[in-house]
């Protein structure tokens, strides 16, 4: 069974930073690409970013570009987002997916989410 | 990357059929066959409904479908049922390695 389990959320000031994790497993983690989605509360769905299966190419939505990084540790089966210069408009639950293999296919299974709240 | 346009909100009563449309540009809906359709009970993570504008992953009802014309896709959901009652998001590539989600539509159930 595919499981998602992100962690590292929590409160914290304007300007800090946090390092959120996804844990894999029920699944080769190693050969799929892999995604971060935001919901601030109340709203929509956000694509933030994405990596390759091996971590060599990653993607940015340009609300987050240069304050965010993607990066996997395919020994730990473990996704990362690294979060810089928070924002009170970073509030959100943070979600991980795992993406069909294909470039054009979906984000077949999601974790729980984590929640980041901005707040001095 | 502007989010996809869906309508707020939709109702109909159990039984009835409801269709959401998800409209976007040539650079994302319309650019590729590549249109997706999550849905989301409150509290709870997305579901993958709908992938590839018209294919239902395992164990989705067929009384789900999509469909796409030009830069707008739609959701169909017929018979509706109580259990049916959540958010649904579009979500489209839109080009280099990125992608877009609309901005969600609540579906009430009379």
């Amino acid at each position: 069974e595919v499981q998602l389990v992100e962690s590292g959320g929590g409160l914290e000031q304007p300007g800090g930073s946090l390092r959120l994790s996804c844990a894999a497993s029920g699944f080769t983690f190693s050969s799929y690409a892999m995604t971060w989605v935001r919901q601030a509360p109340g709203k929509g769905l956000e694509w933030l970013s994405a990596i390759s299966t091996n971590g060599g190419d990653t993607f940015y939505a340009d609300s987050v570009k240069g304050r965010f990084t993607i990066s996997r540790d395919n020994s730990k089966n473990t996704l990362y987002l690294q979060l810089n210069g928070l924002r009170a408009e970073d509030t959100a639950i943070y979600y991980c997916a795992k993406k069909t293999p294909g470039a054009l296919k979906p984000f077949d299974y999601w974790g729980q989410g984590t929640l980041v709240t901005v707040s001095s | 990357q502007s989010a996809l346009t869906q309508p707020r909100s939709v109702s109909g009563s159990p039984g009835q059929s409801v269709t959401i449309s998800c409209t976007g540009t040539s650079s994302d809906v319309g650019g590729y066959n590549s249109l997706s359709w999550y849905q989301q009970h409150p509290g709870k993570a997305p579901q993958l409904l709908i992938y590839g504008v018209t294919e239902r992953p395992s164990g989705v009802p067929d009384r789900f479908s999509g469909s796409k014309s030009g830069n707008t896709a739609s959701l169909t959901i017929s018979g509706l049922q109580a259990e049916d009652e959540a958010d649904y998001y579009c979500c489209s590539y839109a080009g280099g390695s990125t992608w877009v989600f609309g901005g969600g539509t609540k579906l009430t159930v009379l």
